[in-house]
């Protein structure tokens, strides 16, 4: 396992259509996290799952976002109703238990609503 | 609400001129530390970090960073930069929570 996994790399949908992300932690790492970064920002947090909780939401997170972690491996991001709003670069990232971690990073999925 | 500040957006230098970034952070309990690089067209990497111990913490490719309690700072340093330099550098503050929030980010472009 060479790190954080994020599929698909880019992503181009119509308005209103759904998207479905998929991220894949380095297998060791109990804790996951989402973020979004638009251009010119920093990534801004979503969500953070411990195993398969949802610890933590954003009021970024609108009701058209839900992410799911079932198993406690690989995590799932997916948007509704897509708008052009949306349009950013969806990051995930990972990191262990305990209280001196860092967080790891995928390489993103570049999602371009039209 | 926690919240990090970076000083500079974008920033220009010639080769072997020192950098210096600027970063703030507002939260009053304990917090980690983070400088983060995304070179272009890759993802972010972990520069350095501090969690306890020595404020002044080295990192990767001649980077150092300087935390100042009294003034919720964590700067960016490094003596002599280099063309390969040239990256989106980004500061981060875990809290209790395990949450990274991140700055806006500062643009480093070095003049060959």
């Amino acid at each position: 396992d060479t790190g954080v996994s994020q599929n698909p790399r880019h992503k181009i949908t119509k308005r209103g259509q759904n998207v479905t992300f998929r991220c894949d932690p380095i297998s060791e790492h109990n804790r996951l996290y989402w973020y979004r970064q638009t251009l010119g920002q920093g990534p801004e947090f979503l969500t953070y799952f411990q195993n398969e909780a949802q610890l933590e939401k954003s009021r970024l997170l609108s009701d058209r976002f839900s992410a799911e972690r079932p198993k406690g491996s690989f995590s799932t991001l997916e948007i509704q109703r897509t708008e052009q709003g949306d349009s950013a670069m969806y990051l995930c990232a990972s990191s262990s238990t305990g209280v001196d971690t860092e967080a790891f990073f995928g390489q993103g999925t570049r999602l371009t609503v039209v | 609400a926690q919240s990090v500040s970076q000083h500079n957006h974008h920033v220009i230098l010639s080769e072997a001129a020192s950098l210096e970034l600027g970063c703030n952070y507002s939260y009053g309990g304990t917090v980690n530390l983070f400088w983060y690089v995304q070179y272009p067209g890759q993802h972010l990497q972990l520069l350095l970090k501090y969690f306890s111990g020595d404020p002044l913490v080295k990192g990767i490719k001649g980077f150092e960073a300087e935390f100042i309690k009294s003034k919720f700072s964590f700067n960016l340093r490094k003596p002599s930069v280099q063309w390969s330099d040239t990256a989106e550098y980004f500061c981060a503050v875990m809290t209790g929570g395990f949450k990274t929030i991140f700055g806006a980010g500062t643009r480093l472009f070095v003049k060959a």
